[in-house]
């Protein structure tokens, strides 16, 4: 089953607005990252988040992580026309053979100008 | 910095033929790649995981036979789909990852569409 789960899975704002997405993953992580796709592209690395970690900012994004309950959030602030795109949270999988990551289903993101 | 180059985009062409993508790292050795699959308005799935000079990591369910990963240097890793049939048409995104790779964030290539007729 997917590692990690976003909802909404869809979401329409209007420009100017916040956008937040929310992310949750069931086994022990050392980090979680977001992600950005723009349709037809690959993916774009935003911030990453370590399991010690509680919260970070990147410009106009802020992730948040509660270890507890297992789960993340991702705010946009101000949104843009621009940054309608879908995005995907990632947590590294410690499990099984080797080092990979789980993306979860993800959200698509319309900002409406 | 951290960019990788995946090539074809796009490929189109008949069943029974074999397609290799191209995933390259212009400016950073990768220690390790992965290969990844997705359909229209889904999540990727991890095909295999390969790191440079070792056979690759195959995830559950996907065919060794039918989806060939080398990784032959630390910027190249390729992945051939043999004989490929309509139900192989996909979306196909490369990504890599240098240093530990823990708590390393994934450098993504711009994907491959592929179309099998």
């Amino acid at each position: 089953s997917q590692q990690g789960e976003e909802d909404p899975q869809a979401l329409s704002i209007q420009e100017g607005e916040n956008a937040t997405m929310n992310c949750s993953y069931k086994t022990s992580i050392n980090n979680l990252q977001w992600y950005r796709q723009n349709s037809g592209r690959g993916l774009v690395h935003l911030i990453l988040i370590r399991s010690n970690e509680r919260e970070k900012h990147s410009g106009r994004l802020r992730v948040t992580l509660d270890t507890s309950k297992k789960s993340s959030s991702l705010l946009i602030t101000a949104s843009r026309a621009a940054d309608t795109a879908s995005y995907f949270c990632a947590t590294d999988n410690l499990e099984g053979q080797g080092f990979s990551f789980i993306f979860g289903k993800g959200t698509r993101l319309l900002v409406k100008p | 910095g951290a960019v990788v180059s995946q090539h074809p985009s796009w490929v189109i062409c008949k069943s029974g033929t074999s397609v290799k993508i191209e995933c390259r790292s212009l400016d950073f050795q990768a220690t390790t790649m992965f290969w990844y699959r997705q359909f229209p308005k889904q999540s990727l799935m991890l095909m295999a995981t390969s790191n440079e000079g070792s056979k690759a990591t195959y995830e559950q369910g996907v065919e060794k036979d039918k989806f060939l990963i080398n990784h032959a240097s630390l910027t190249l890793s390729t992945l051939t789909v043999t004989s490929a049939h309509p139900e192989d048409s996909s979306f196909y995104i490369c990504s890599a990852v240098t240093g530990g790779a823990i708590n390393q964030p994934q450098h993504f290539g711009d994907g491959t569409r592929l179309s099998i007729l």
